[in-house]
């Protein structure tokens, strides 16, 4: 089952515009991660906000997280060529849930030259 | 130079055929993963092993075997029974879910598997 649900599916931006993505998930969560993938490979980790934290910075990544609302932000500031790729969260359950990732269905990123 | 390795990069699959991916990690890792991704979409969990000898379904085993017999490996097999097989598969570990409660997946990159 899909926990996760980004948004939007598509992106399309130019060089130098913010990029943002959102995410949504269904039960509660231990922690909420997001994820990179260029086309045709593996998954590249992000990002890790847990779920007392509220805002978490990473060079120009920013993730928000609203336990009350079940949702995450994913900012991508001053977005680049190379930022071009599908980005993912995923989200872990408290014990005695299941402690492997689900994924939500992704959102591609198209950063114009 | 530590990481995980898939293999192979391409894999195509004759009617009736049983085939295995293979997946091998030198992070001393003791959790394993299995994801399929079809066109498009997001990760969908297969199997999963916290720990050597031990493994559970996610949420699309059938059609799929795997074994954990070493702690490097985690091997999966796609069997005639699984019909729809065409996929990217995504082999992805981690430290072990009773070493940290905030734990992020290395994935390897990835095999596509095809039917003739």
């Amino acid at each position: 089952s899909q926990q996760g649900e980004e948004d939007p599916q598509a992106l399309s931006i130019q060089e130098g515009e913010n990029a943002t993505m959102n995410c949504s998930y269904k039960t509660s969560i231990n922690n909420l991660q997001w994820y990179r993938q260029n086309s045709g490979r593996g998954l590249v980790h992000l990002i890790l906000i847990r779920s007392n934290e509220r805002e978490k910075h990473s060079g120009r990544l920013r993730v928000t997280l609203d336990t009350s609302k079940k949702s995450s932000s994913l900012l991508i500031t001053a977005s680049r060529a190379a930022d071009t790729a599908s980005y993912f969260c995923a989200t872990v359950r408290p014990p005695p849930g299941r402690r492997a990732l689900t994924f939500g269905s992704g959102t591609r990123l198209q950063v114009q030259p | 130079d530590g990481g995980i390795t898939q293999s192979p990069k391409y894999l195509f699959r004759k009617e009736g055929q049983n085939v295995t991916l293979s997946c091998e990690q030198n992070l001393n890792h003791d959790a394993m993963y299995w994801y399929r991704q079809d066109p498009g979409q997001g990760l969908r969990l297969i199997y999963y092993s916290q720990i050597v000898n031990d493994f559970q379904k996610g949420d699309i085993a059938e059609g799929y075997s795997v074994s954990r017999e070493k702690k490097e490996s985690f091997p999966l097999t796609v069997t005639s029974a699984q019909k729809n097989p065409t996929a990217f598969y995504l082999c992805a570990s981690s430290t072990g879910v009773h070493k940290a409660t905030n734990e992020k997946l290395f994935f390897g990159s990835g095999t596509q598997l095809s039917v003739l």
